[in-house]
This record gives structure tokens, C-alpha cells and sequence, in this order.
């Protein structure tokens, strides 16, 4: 079952404009990952979020983490049309074993126009 | 750096066959696990290993799945008399003893018809 909802489903921007998506999820969390994945190809891992921090940067991405909300927000400033991708949140908690199995949301598609 | 393979990277089959997948993890990494993503989804976790210890299945992963690894290397997917809804992305990942991040590789997607 999915864990997260992303929002806006699909996004399409220009090229140089911020990007914003977000990702709710439904229990408690150890740590929440965004992933991108270009089309048709595997999950490439862009960044981690721990639960007792709020935000958290790399690059141009920003994250922000609100556990009382069960929220997440990535920022991509300065957008590429490389940017071009799906992006999803991952939540993991502890399942024995120290098993950090993903629990993914259903995705954001950004298309950012040159 | 090598990253995760996975072999092969497109299977189409008829139903009723059995297919078999292999996934190359990087070779430091002693975790690895297997998730199915259709359409418009996202990942859904299917099973997970420590070493050659498959210590976590879903429910999604039902008796005609079966995944091995053997001397906690590379890892065996196996799905027997395959069905349509079997058809989906099958991707592996791996990861470090203690860290959360998880390294995707490229995919398999099968095509049963």
C-alpha cells in the first residue's frame, strides 16, 4: 500500500522557475527520501531528511520535513530541463532487523520547459 | 564505481511461463531488496535481505514469487506461471548495514501476454 500522497500530481514549469512539490504521508517515520526517475529507468536518490530534523539542504534542493503535519516539501530552485522527472517520497520506519524498507508515494511528473 | 545491474532489462513472456531476474548489488553493500512498480505508481516493496538472509517478504509476494541470494551477492527473482498483472518494473536496490538510502538499479520490466 502506498504510505505518502505527492502533490501536485503533474507540475510543468519554465526553465529557471522554482519548482515546488509535496508529499504526506500517513504514520510515524524514522526518515523521509526523495527520489528522481527519469523515464522508463531506475530510482536515483537525491535526499534524506531524518525525523527530528526540519529542513535540510543539497544543491539546489530544499527539503522541509513537519512530523506534526505529516508533511514534506522539495524545492528545486533554478530549474533545469534536465529537472524533467518524476519525483517521489520515500518513508521508512524500523521493521525488525533494522529493515529500512520504502514506503513510496505515487509521484510528482515535472516537465520543465526550455 | 559500479552501480546496481539488473538482467535482463526487458522481458516479454507469455502467460503461463516462469521468468527469472538477477540483480547485481554494489558490492559493498550487504542489504538488498526487490520492489514492483506499475504504471503511474510508485515502488512497492516486495522483500528484503541481509547477507543471504531473507529476512522480509510482503504480502504482495505471493507463492508463485520466489527470490534468493545465494552467498549474499547477487540476488534471484523468480515469479512462476506468470499473469498479466504480473506485468510491471522489477527493481533492486542496495544498501550500507545502517543507512536509509538506497541505490535503484536501471530495472526489469516485464511484459506478460
Amino acid at each position: 500500500s502506498q504510505q505518502g500522497e505527492e502533490d501536485p500530481q503533474a507540475l510543468s514549469i519554465q526553465e529557471g522557475e522554482n519548482a515546488t512539490m509535496n508529499c504526506s504521508y500517513k504514520t510515524s517515520i524514522n526518515n523521509l527520501q526523495w527520489y528522481r526517475q527519469n523515464s522508463g529507468r531506475g530510482l536515483v536518490h537525491l535526499i534524506l531528511i531524518r525525523s527530528n530534523e526540519r529542513e535540510k539542504h543539497s544543491g539546489r534542493l530544499r527539503v522541509t520535513l513537519d512530523t506534526s503535519k505529516k508533511s514534506s516539501s522539495l524545492l528545486i530552485t533554478a530549474s533545469r530541463a534536465a529537472d524533467t522527472a518524476s519525483y517521489f517520497c520515500a518513508t521508512d520506519s524500523y521493521s525488525g532487523g533494522s529493515n529500512y524498507k520504502l514506503t513510496f508515494g505515487k509521484g510528482t511528473l515535472l516537465t520543465v520547459n526550455p | 564505481d559500479t552501480g546496481v545491474s539488473q538482467n535482463p532489462r526487458h522481458k516479454i513472456t507469455k502467460r503461463g511461463q516462469n521468468v527469472t531476474f538477477r540483480c547485481d548489488p554494489i558490492s559493498e553493500h550487504n542489504r538488498l531488496y526487490w520492489y514492483r512498480q506499475t504504471l503511474g505508481q510508485g515502488p512497492e516493496f516486495l522483500t528484503y535481505f541481509q547477507n543471504e538472509a531473507q529476512l522480509e517478504k510482503s504480502r504482495l509476494l505471493s507463492d508463485r514469487f520466489s527470490a534468493e541470494r545465494p552467498k549474499g551477492s547477487f540476488s534471484t527473482l523468480e515469479i512462476q506461471r506468470t499473469e498479466q498483472g504480473d506485468s510491471a518494473m522489477y527493481l533492486c536496490a542496495s544498501s550500507n548495514s545502517g543507512r536509509p538510502e538506497q541505490f535503484f538499479g536501471p530495472g526489469t520490466r516485464l511484459t506478460v501476454l
